[in-house]
């Protein structure tokens, strides 16, 4: 398996833009997390599916931000409209509910908004 | 609220030595300890995880710790290698929500050739 694929891997946009960003898990996880993480505040956990259900989505900042996991191969966290604020890079990584359970990341989207 | 500190945040050691990383978590209820190797500009690479029952994990010339009662873990890192030089991560499981990992900010490493 080529692992967790996210892209695009660098996003700049202006202010006010729409983004998406996208990442398709490795096959045969049942979890999938979509992280952020900046200098400041370190890594954040945004919100988590299993098995393409939303589970926890109290870390997501604000109504701007969105995530969907419309099938097992394939999720989207969406930011309308976005800010400087949210620059930042996104991780996406997904793991098994059972047997080896650690997280496997994805090389993550460096999303700068201007 | 879980909250995972990590010290110190930069270290810079000679080639050959033996060093240990610290992370420290205030809730002794955690689910399991994990730590991650973070290079510039890549994603996160999952080097040991230690459930809650476990004391140690080791995997070549990594070892790490756990000490649930003093919220503490440890990893240690024998004779270091130039290529060892990133940034480490541990991560605190929720006990509550084994899915939610609890973050330090790391412990960004240089050994020097």
């Amino acid at each position: 398996d080529a692992g967790v694929i996210q892209s695009p891997r660098h996003e700049v946009t202006e202010m006010g833009q729409e983004v998406t960003l996208r990442c398709k898990p490795i096959s045969g996880h049942d979890y999938l997390f979509w992280y952020r993480q900046t200098m400041m505040r370190g890594l954040e956990l945004l919100i988590y599916f299993n098995n393409n259900v939303p589970i926890d989505d109290s870390g997501m900042p604000e109504d701007r931000f969105s995530a969907k996991m419309p099938n097992a191969s394939f999720s989207t966290l969406k930011i309308q409209p976005s800010e400087p604020r949210d620059s930042a890079v996104y991780f996406c990584a997904s793991s098994l509910a059972r047997g080896n359970t650690e997280a496997f990341f994805g090389q993550g989207t460096r999303l700068t908004v201007v | 609220k879980q909250e995972v500190t990590q010290i110190p945040a930069a270290l810079s050691v000679p080639e050959g030595e033996n060093l240990v990383l610290n992370c420290s978590f205030t809730d002794s209820a955690i689910y399991n300890l994990q730590w991650f190797r973070q290079d510039p500009g890549k994603g996160l690479t999952s080097l040991l995880l230690i459930q809650s029952s476990q004391r140690e994990q080791t995997s070549g010339r990594l070892n790490a710790s756990l000490d649930k009662s003093s919220g503490r873990s440890t990893l240690y890192i024998a004779a270091s290698q130039p290529g060892d030089s990133a940034t480490y991560l541990c991560a605190a499981g929720d006990a509550g929500n084994n899915r939610k990992l609890i973050w330090g900010l790391g412990t960004s490493l240089a050994v020097n050739p």
